[in-house]
Parts: structure tokens; sequence; C-alpha cells
């Protein structure tokens, strides 16, 4: 199947500093991708949709400016915490969207963000 | 809205047992359905799907059959291992939403013990 990563797997950052998390898909063309967020023992939470060359679409009661998705090519995705609070730490999971007929999310492996 | 409603766990079998977790989907129109499984530390990875009444979705050894007439997704395994021990995700799109946006359930965890 497709192949899709994240990174950095783990990240543990200061209070009110910034964190990029990278999504690629390495095997395919993704013109989409999406955003998780999981919180302990719960599902996935939609973030935002993430579309090549066009601005982020996100789900209601997420803050863009907190946010910020860039998709600056078919293959990467990038979402950066801004000034991260503790309440922000939590499993951060990418998938990206193959094209066609028959399409197919595929799933990175997720980033942990601890914020101190 | 699109919504899941999928059996809560813990559950705990003892390895070759017969497993059902049960899923039940609100839609509307002709959803496609997905059962994922992340296993300990690690992202989804999609199990099976199904994307159209009465298709059954298979992948090692796990079942489940898209019935629109009680609006389920079942998933089953005859014999389970250890290493199937993960949390499941039954999930949708489509039906009424965007084809592509996945609603999920809150996840069942399964723990297979020798």
């Amino acid at each position: 199947g497709a192949v899709v990563s994240q990174h950095p797997s783990r990240v543990i950052c200061k209070s009110g500093t910034s964190v990029k998390i990278e999504c690629r898909s390495l095997d395919f063309q993704a013109t989409t991708m999406f955003w998780y967020r999981q919180f302990p023992k719960k599902s996935l939470m939609l973030m935002a949709t993430s579309n090549e060359g066009s601005k982020a679409t996100y789900e209601q009661g997420v803050e863009k400016d907190k946010f910020l998705i860039n998709h600056a090519s078919l293959t990467l995705s990038t979402l950066t915490v801004t000034s991260a609070h503790p309440e922000d730490s939590s499993f951060y999971i990418c998938s990206a969207l193959t094209s066609g007929r028959k399409e197919t999310q595929y799933f990175g492996p997720g980033t942990r963000l601890l914020v101190l | 809205g699109n919504s899941v409603t999928q059996m809560e766990g813990p559950v705990t079998l003892s390895e070759e047992a017969f497993l059902t977790i049960n899923c039940t989907y609100t839609a509307t129109g002709y959803p496609s359905l997905f059962w994922y499984v992340q296993y300990p530390g690690e992202g989804l990875q999609l199990l099976l799907k199904a994307t159209k009444a009465d298709d059954k979705g298979s992948n090692k050894g796990f079942e489940a059959t898209y019935r629109k007439e009680t609006t389920s997704f079942h998933l089953e395994k005859g014999s389970v291992q250890v290493s199937d021990s993960a949390v499941y995700f039954c999930a949708l799109s489509g039906g009424g939403g965007s084809n592509y946006k996945l609603t999920f359930g809150k996840g069942t965890l399964l723990t297979v013990n020798p």
C-alpha cells in the first residue's frame, strides 16, 4: 500500500514556542491531505483538510491561526502549532488521499507532541 | 450529520477465540465503510473496506459485511492472535457528507492473551 511519513515522530517543546510537523506521501502524489488530533483513549478528531496550492479548510472549533497548515507540494503538508501550550499536547496524525477512481486515505504514523 | 457508533471496550480474549466488534452508522445516501487498526504507538492502518451494500471487506482473516438494512458493519475474526491486540476504529465517508472526509467511531481496544 501507499506510504505516508511524518516527522518528527515525537517532540517536546517549551510553552510559547512553535512546532512544525511534516507529513509526506512517499510513493504517490496527494492533492489532499488531512490533519487529525487524537486525545488519549479517544477517537480521531479531524482538524483540517489541506489542499495543495490553496488554503486549508478548518473544522469548526479549530483555530486556524493556532494551527497553521501549508500544502506547498503534491507530497508535503506541514502543520505548525504556534505558541504552543500544554493543552496542545496530543497525538497528531496526518493522512493523504490517493487520487483516481478508488480514493483511499493512507495515514502517517503520528507525531506525539508534549508541551511543557 | 454522519456518525459512527462502535461497541465500547476494552475487549479481552484468549488466543484463538472468535472476535466480533459491533459497528453501526448513521448517514444519508450510500457511505463507504472502513475498519482501521492502530497498533500501540503507531498511526492508523486501513484494515478493510466496503463501498456498497452487501459488499464484504476482508483482510488478514478479518471480515466485515456492509449491511444497509441494519446500517451495520460489524468486524469479525474466527481465531484471534496475540498480534491482533490493537485499537480498532470503524469509520465512514460520503453518505451525505464529503466523499473522502472520514467520520470515526471512538475505537475499541482489543487485548488478546496467550
